[in-house]
């Protein structure tokens, strides 16, 4: 089956760092998605990757191992604004995108 | 604006009665996807077009339909709702290639009592 786990919920505090962690399990795999939910608005894309490694933009930064499995979203320097859901997502074979249920960050003063 | 709107932002409807939750999109793209958002679930599909004319199930189709007359319009079609149709939905659109980034609409909340 296809299945994609990220933790439910992780709290930090203003200014510092959190990692949030994402697997996958998918029919095929050609690449993996973040997106960012504000509470009652829309998804909005952050990042994505195709190869192994690092992906950098501005506080935000992306990680990939394909042979794991595996992802993680690094959000450094963190502000309140960064309250919100971090939703995970695996393009499968047939480049369907299969959705995490997200994690909702909650930033702490 | 550029982007994509649905309509309506939110609607109560009561059980048995048809609705239809429309999607407009202005950037042209080819691939257009229906889901609904539900608490401690992830996004899941109900219905998607990668080109205007065609359309095809995704996990949850049952309850819905779907047309795509056109590039830019993409309604949903409830023909008789059910209280477990109570979601947030959202229409998408997106270039369709690999890495595309999806963009969604605002979403409609819909309440089926």
């Amino acid at each position: 089956g296809q299945n994609i786990d990220q933790p439910t919920e992780m709290t930090a505090t203003e200014g510092a760092i959190v990692q949030i962690n994402c697997t996958y399990q998918t029919s095929g795999f050609n690449g993996l998605f973040w997106y960012q939910q504000h509470a009652g608005e829309a998804p909005t894309f952050l990042s994505y990757n195709v190869l192994d490694g690092l992906e950098e933009k501005g506080r935000f930064s992306s990680f990939l191992s394909r042979s794991k499995g595996y992802s993680y979203l690094l959000l450094k320097e963190l502000q309140m604004k960064d309250s919100a859901s971090y939703l995970c997502a695996a393009t499968d074979s047939n480049y369907q995108l299969i959705w995490g249920a997200g994690t909702k960050l909650i930033i702490k003063p | 604006i550029a982007g994509i709107t649905q309509a309506p932002t939110s609607q109560i409807l009561a059980a048995g009665r048809r609705m239809t939750l429309r999607c407009t999109q202005d950037m042209r793209h080819n691939a257009m996807y229906w889901y609904r958002q539900d608490l401690g679930l992830g996004l899941r599909l109900i219905h998607y077009s990668n080109t205007a004319g065609t359309t095809g199930k995704g996990e949850v189709p049952d309850g819905y339909s779907v047309s795509r007359a056109n590039t830019d319009d993409f309604p949903l079609t409830l023909a008789s709702a059910v209280p477990s149709q109570t979601s947030v939905y959202f229409c998408a659109s997106s270039d369709g290639g690999e890495g595309a980034e999806a963009f969604f609409g605002q979403g409609t909340r819909l309440t089926v009592v």
